[in-house]
């Protein structure tokens, strides 16, 4: 089973680039994340879903967008990305809204 | 707003030593909880969680922790530490806010052992 797949692994942007970050589970779960963690700041959540077609704001929601189209995909987007964007990116999903979570591998992401 | 608060920020230990990882939460509702352990380079993986019941929770490769719900903490224990064990160790609240349960997570605890 491969779980959580997140792509890309690495990425270096210029200041002002755009960029769609890709999460795709296999196990039929409900609920994704996207986190970001920083050093010293644990993981932070940007947006959620709760199901095919939904999604939410989290803490830091500022800057990112997202998308649920399908059950097994969410997407990050960054329309014009910042420095303060540089990160890296964990997905997550679950079978229940309460918890039990199943992470990817992560995005590094630079932005210069 | 809940917060999860991990008063160990770096932890040094050496093998066979003891380990308590405090984690304390604010709020007040029914909460979920979590410890997750990130080794280096790795994404994060589950250790154990608490839901309801036996608030003495065991989990993988020989942690367990405690549930408290007066002292709002859900703390991390190991009896015997291994080289292996350095990692960053995250806890974790589930909690329901509004019609949803939103989850927080602490700041991390970095541990290392020395063989």
């Amino acid at each position: 089973n491969a779980g959580v797949t997140q792509t890309p692994k690495f990425r270096v942007l210029k200041t002002g680039q755009s960029m769609t970050l890709l999460c795709a589970q296999d196990m039929n779960h409900e609920y994704m994340y996207w986190y970001r963690q920083d050093p010293g700041m644990g993981l932070r959540l940007i947006h959620y879903s709760v199901g095919e077609g939904t999604t939410a704001k989290g803490e830091v929601p500022d800057g990112y967008n997202v998308s649920r189209l399908k059950k097994q995909n969410f997407l990050l987007g960054l329309e014009s990305a910042a420095p303060s964007q540089t990160s890296v990116y964990f997905c997550a999903s679950s079978y229940s809204n309460r918890g039990g979570y199943t992470f990817g591998s992560g995005t590094r992401l630079t932005v210069v | 707003a809940q917060s999860v608060s991990q008063h160990n920020h770096h932890v040094i230990l050496s093998e066979a030593a003891s380990l308590e990882l405090g984690c304390n939460y604010s709020y007040g509702g029914t909460v979920n909880l979590f410890w997750y352990v990130q080794y280096p380079g790795q994404h994060l993986q589950l250790l154990l969680k608490y839901f309801s019941g036996d608030p003495l929770v065991k989990g993988i490769k020989g942690f367990e922790a405690e549930f408290i719900k007066s002292k709002f903490s859900f703390n991390l224990r190991k009896p015997s530490v291994q080289w292996s064990d350095t990692a960053e160790y995250f806890c974790a609240v589930n909690a329901r806010t509004g019609g949803s349960y939103i989850p927080t997570f602490g700041r991390g605890t970095s541990l290392i052992v020395h063989p």
